[in-house]
């Protein structure tokens, strides 16, 4: 199985900050990996596929980068709306996907 | 725009078995993969399998024995039976569609998800 890890598990950040989260495949996965954004009590969200593409309507200020192994999701200037947990999952193996552990973006 | 809603009790019994149906209004199930994903209390996603409309269906290996997923498109639902349930199966059991891009896929509409607590 491909596990995928998060790094950090959670992290504190002020409206307007410049973010990044970082993921990591235990093996090569192309650029096969999508991000999701969760609020407490709520479903996932798409965010990003195919490790670079903004599904349609998410806000500009969200951008992933990587390939292989080693992956990351940017947020320009941070929203009161973006503090949410956010996870990063593969389809290399589609259809069996694997999630990271997610990231917790609280406000500092 | 598709939503998704999923139905079913909210506690099963240990040994039992767990059914959840999942509602798929404003758009058609064609062309995409239908699938549930499940969440226990403060933890990670865990995908437990897809079916497309033909009936195909895929399962995670680790509840592949006790798991069965159908489709009914005449309804437009799909949904999940999950035998033998322990404490361990307690989750959000949340509904997803599913598409591909090209050779890679994603999970672009999700149900709000339906707590299962597995408790006698």
């Amino acid at each position: 199985d491909i596990q995928m890890t998060q790094s950090p598990s959670s992290l504190s950040a002020s409206v307007g900050d410049r973010i990044t989260f970082t993921c990591r495949a235990s093996q090569s996965i192309s650029n096969y990996v999508n991000w999701y954004q969760q609020k407490p009590g709520k479903a996932p969200k798409l965010l990003i596929y195919a490790a670079t593409t903004l599904q349609s309507g998410v806000p500009s200020r969200f951008s992933g980068s990587g390939s292989g192994t080693d992956f990351t999701l940017t947020i320009t200037s941070l929203q009161p709306e973006d503090f949410a947990t956010y996870f990063c999952q593969q389809s290399y193996t589609t259809p069996l996907y694997t999630f990271g552990q997610g990231t917790k973006l609280e406000i500092k | 725009q598709v939503q998704l809603q999923e139905s079913g009790p909210g506690l099963v019994k240990p040994s039992e078995t767990l059914s959840l149906i999942c509602n798929v209004s404003g758009g058609s199930m064609s062309s995409y993969y239908w699938s549930w994903i499940r969440q226990p209390a403060g933890k990670g996603l865990e995908w437990i399998g897809r079916i497309y409309t033909s009936g195909t269906t895929n399962y995670s290996p680790s509840l592949k024995s006790r798991l069965t997923l159908s489709v009914d498109t005449s309804k437009n639902q799909f949904s999940l039976k999950l035998t033998s349930v322990t404490a361990a199966d307690t989750a959000v059991y949340y509904c997803v569609r599913g598409y591909y891009y090209g050779s890679g896929s994603a999970l672009d509409s999700w149900g709000q998800g339906t707590l299962v607590t597995v408790s006698s």
